[in-house]
């Protein structure tokens, strides 16, 4: 069964303290990766796509990497404005229309 | 561009009432999407459509029915409203085989 799971559930950092968030995945056959940022009440908001084993990209504070099984958002020197819930989703069809998503990780950076 | 957009922001319904909720986009875009995000859930995916008048279920379809009479167009219906059907719902749209861009959702309460 295609599967994505997103730790820690929760994290919480003060500003200026840089971490990582993991979203590890079991699909036959790997087409992407894309990362979303949620804030509240909010609809989730496109940050990134990966595509392939060792592929980076970067915005910011923030850096998306990936492997063959996991992708890693990293945080540097975050900031309060970074607070929120960061989904990762894998589609599992060729056309990427179903994609599946983890249940994302809330994090809150304090001042 | 205003992107996607959703009505109604709240809805309350009551058990066994039907209603339908509004989704348009104006980017163009083939591909138009339904979610329902649920406390602790991932995204699930109820329907799908990659064009006008092609529609396909996605992972939790029962109780809902859709259709996709234009391009921008792609509304949600409920028929007969169950509490399980108390949920966030998420509008989605794309380009084929690209990141998906989301609505400001539509949160619903059957009681």
């Amino acid at each position: 069964e295609d599967q994505v799971t997103q730790s820690p559930e929760a994290l919480r950092l003060q500003e200026g303290e840089s971490s990582s968030l993991n979203c590890s995945y079991t699909v036959s056959g790997l087409r992407g990766l894309f990362w979303y940022r949620q804030d509240p009440g909010k609809g989730p908001e496109f940050l990134f796509t990966l595509y392939s084993a060792g592929e980076e990209k970067e915005k910011e504070r923030l850096k998306a990497t990936l492997t063959k099984k996991e992708s890693f958002l990293h945080i540097t020197a975050p900031k309060p404005e970074d607070s929120a819930t960061y989904l990762c989703a894998v589609p599992v069809n060729t056309g990427f229309q179903k994609l599946v998503f983890g249940t994302g990780t809330r994090l809150l950076v304090s001042p | 561009n205003a992107g996607v957009t959703q009505t109604p922001k709240f809805r309350i319904l009551k058990i066994g009432q039907s209603m339908t909720l509004q989704c348009a986009q104006d980017m163009n875009h083939n591909y138009m999407y339904w979610y329902r995000q649920d406390p602790g859930m991932g995204l699930k995916l109820i329907y799908y459509s990659v064009g006008a008048g092609i529609t396909d279920k996605g992972e939790v379809p029962n109780g809902y029915n859709v259709s996709r009479s234009t391009t921008e167009d792609f509304p949600l219906r409920l028929e007969l409203a169950a509490p399980s059907q108390t949920s966030v719902y998420f509008c989605a749209s794309s380009l084929p085989g690209e990141e998906q861009y989301f609505g400001p959702g539509t949160r619903l309460t059957v009681t």
